[in-house]
This record gives structure tokens, C-alpha cells and sequence, in this order.
């Protein structure tokens, strides 16, 4: 069965850097586009950005861009967000998820990791 | 980028049908993917395209869409589906692989 599992809780300094990874198993991890979504506490969903495991290509959120980096380790099935100069509002759960195209015109994501808190604090 | 934009909040009574919207210029160009999400869970597709629903997905859920609104409806609600809802699609103002979420409708079965 289809699993993305993500790393564990992080607690980070402001101005710090934070790696979040998302092990996937159960398909062919190169043949899914990886997003990232991140939910503030009592927020709404936001999108971060997503990654082509395959090429590696990527693309983010303007409000994330410059910040983020989204990469892959193909040989471990295995794809990293890493988020830098964290403030307080980064403050938040991130998900990955993997996205399918049902038609040209049908995007959804059908498989979500279980979330990774990852608390800003001074 | 676009923006989705949804109700903050609706209720129904139990066994009623509820409607929650979306609205947003993506809406024209591309098809709404939902969300339910409940306290503390990752969110779980329960529509996506047209009208397609994931399997598990109860027959009660349905989809519908028209110009810029696309439309999740659930008939006969449930207590069990007391959740926050999220639309979603793919962004037509730039990057065709970027996407939009819907700022989330807080589902209350009365």
C-alpha cells in the first residue's frame, strides 16, 4: 500500500534552517510529482510547492520563493523541504503529498503524510 | 497567483443535504479537488474532478461545478462528517503545476 511517512517534530530557532523528509513506499516513487503543504495551528491549507522526483525540477509559492528548497534522494525513495530563515509564523504542520492527474484538467492528491509539527521558538 | 475562496462556516441537520462552495478563476480552467480534514488527521480526498470519489468515499459526496464555483455536496449528512473542508486546484494565472487551496469550510452537523 501507497505510505508517505515523514520525519519526526523539530523545535527551531528563528533565523534557523529546517529539513523535513517524506519517505514514500508501495509505488514507483520517480512517477509522482511530491507537493508540499503546510496548516498553521487552527489555519487553512496552505501550498508550498512541488517537485518531480524524477527531474528533480521544481516550483514554489511566491511567498516561499528564495526560502524553500524541495530535493529528492531517488535511491531511498525519499523527498526533503527545507525551509531557512525561520520566523514565527513558519510555526505550522508541513505535509507532503502525492499528487495524480486524473485528465489534463484534474489535479488532487490522494496520498498525505501524517504531518510534521515543526515549532519557530526562541 | 489565484485565490479559492469558501465559506468559513455552514451547518445542516443531521440527515439533511448540505452544499459547500468554492469559487475562484482557477475554477474555470480547471476542475476542484475536496478535502475533509478532521482535528488532528491529515486531510483525506473526497472528491476530484468532475464528480469522482476515491474509493471508501460514501455515495453521499458528491461534486459539481459551474463557471467559476465548483460544489461539494453531501446528502443525508452524517454525524461523522463534521469536519473542515478544503477545495483545491491547479493555479491558471502562472505555472500550470502550481495549485490553490480554498481557505477551508468548517462543516457543523447539527
Amino acid at each position: 500500500q501507497v505510505q508517505l511517512v515523514q520525519s519526526g517534530a523539530e523545535v527551531k530557532k528563528p533565523g534557523a534552517s529546517v529539513k523535513v523528509s517524506c519517505k514514500a513506499s508501495g509505488y514507483t516513487f520517480t512517477s509522482y510529482d511530491i507537493n508540499w503543504v503546510r496548516q498553521a495551528t487552527g489555519q487553512g491549507l496552505e501550498w508550498m510547492g512541488w517537485m518531480n522526483p524524477n527531474s528533480g525540477n521544481t516550483g514554489y509559492a511566491q511567498k516561499f520563493q528564495g526560502r524553500v528548497t524541495m530535493t529528492r534522494n531517488t535511491s531511498i525513495s525519499t523527498a526533503y523541504m527545507e525551509l531557512s530563515s525561520l520566523r514565527s509564523e513558519d510555526t505550522a504542520v508541513y505535509y507532503c503529498a502525492r499528487a495524480a492527474y486524473y485528465d489534463i484538467l484534474t489535479g488532487y492528491y490522494n496520498y498525505w503524510g501524517q504531518g510534521t509539527l515543526v515549532t519557530v521558538s526562541s | 497567483s489565484s485565490e479559492l475562496t469558501q465559506d468559513p462556516a455552514v451547518s445542516v441537520a443531521l440527515g439533511q443535504t448540505v452544499r459547500i462552495t468554492c469559487q475562484g478563476d482557477s475554477l474555470r480552467s480547471y476542475y476542484a479537488s475536496w478535502y475533509q480534514q478532521k482535528p488532528g488527521q491529515a486531510p483525506v480526498l473526497v472528491i476530484y474532478g468532475k464528480n469522482n470519489r476515491p474509493s471508501g468515499i460514501p455515495d453521499r459526496f458528491s461534486g459539481s461545478s459551474s463557471g467559476n464555483t465548483a460544489s461539494l455536496t453531501i446528502t443525508g449528512a452524517q454525524a461523522e462528517d463534521e469536519a473542515d473542508y478544503y477545495c483545491n486546484s491547479r493555479d491558471s494565472s502562472g505555472n500550470p503545476l502550481d495549485w490553490v487551496f480554498g481557505g477551508g469550510t468548517k462543516l457543523t452537523v447539527l
